[in-house]
């Protein structure tokens, strides 16, 4: 079966602009989360979604936003980017939060 | 204090050496996640227990909920199981707490 897909792989955008990065969870699966890999933090939990609705969210600006849809597809937006945004976002599917996730490959984003 | 730390940061052994990785943690969790992550960032979960032991080929997991710590071993290891190792768990809040992870380099 196919895995959990985020689009685009790499993307570079410049200070100021905003950005939104897909993800297509594995079919059946309800819950997506998302998080955020820089080397000095290493991964960071962004937000979880579940059934269109955000169950949980980390400790980022409001410029970090997301949204799940009835297909249980999943956007992220980051908006008036900043240089200290480039990493590497990471998107997990579930069934629900107790059983195990499943990470697409995720989106490299580039600030310059 | 981190709510999650791993130990060691980094470890490199020689193929066949038996691998222990190291994951204590302070916040009350449901289940307690291993992951692996390859050079170019793709991620794998490996295990999520929330008690006893779990065993996947040459990979085992265990997990003591009194003492909040776990363990990842490899046994036999070999030069593909060289990647950053880190372990995950949710807090009270269900917000995922991530490991700074293990770097493991196995040298065939």
């Amino acid at each position: 079966k196919a895995g959990v897909t985020q689009t685009p792989r790499y993307l570079i955008k410049t200070r100021g602009q905003q950005v939104t990065l897909s993800c297509s969870p594995i079919s059946g699966h309800r819950s997506v989360s998302w998080y955020q890999q820089t080397p000095g933090q290493g991964l960071q939990f962004l937000f979880e979604y579940f059934s269109e609705t955000q169950r949980n969210k980390g400790n980022f600006p409001g410029r970090f936003s997301g949204r799940q849809f009835s297909n249980s597809r999943s956007e992220m937006n980051v908006s008036t980017l900043e240089l200290g945004d480039s990493a590497l976002y990471l998107c997990a599917s579930s069934l629900a939060s107790s059983y195990g996730y499943t990470f697409g490959s995720g989106t490299r984003l580039t600030v310059v | 204090k981190n709510e999650v730390e791993q130990s060691p940061q980094n470890l490199t052994a020689q193929e066949g050496e038996f691998i222990t990785i190291n994951c204590s943690y302070s916040v009350g969790i449901s289940a307690l996640h291993w992951l692996q992550q390859h050079p170019g960032g793709g991620i794998v979960s490996l295990f999520m227990l929330s008690s006893g032991k779990k065993k996947h080929g040459r990979l085992i997991a265990t997990i003591n909920i009194q003492e909040k710590h776990s363990s990842l071993h490899i046994t036999a290891s070999h030069p593909r199981d060289s990647a950053v190792y880190i372990c995950a768990v949710p807090n009270r809040d269900d917000k995922i707490i991530f490991g700074k992870g293990t770097r493991l380099h196995i040298l065939p």
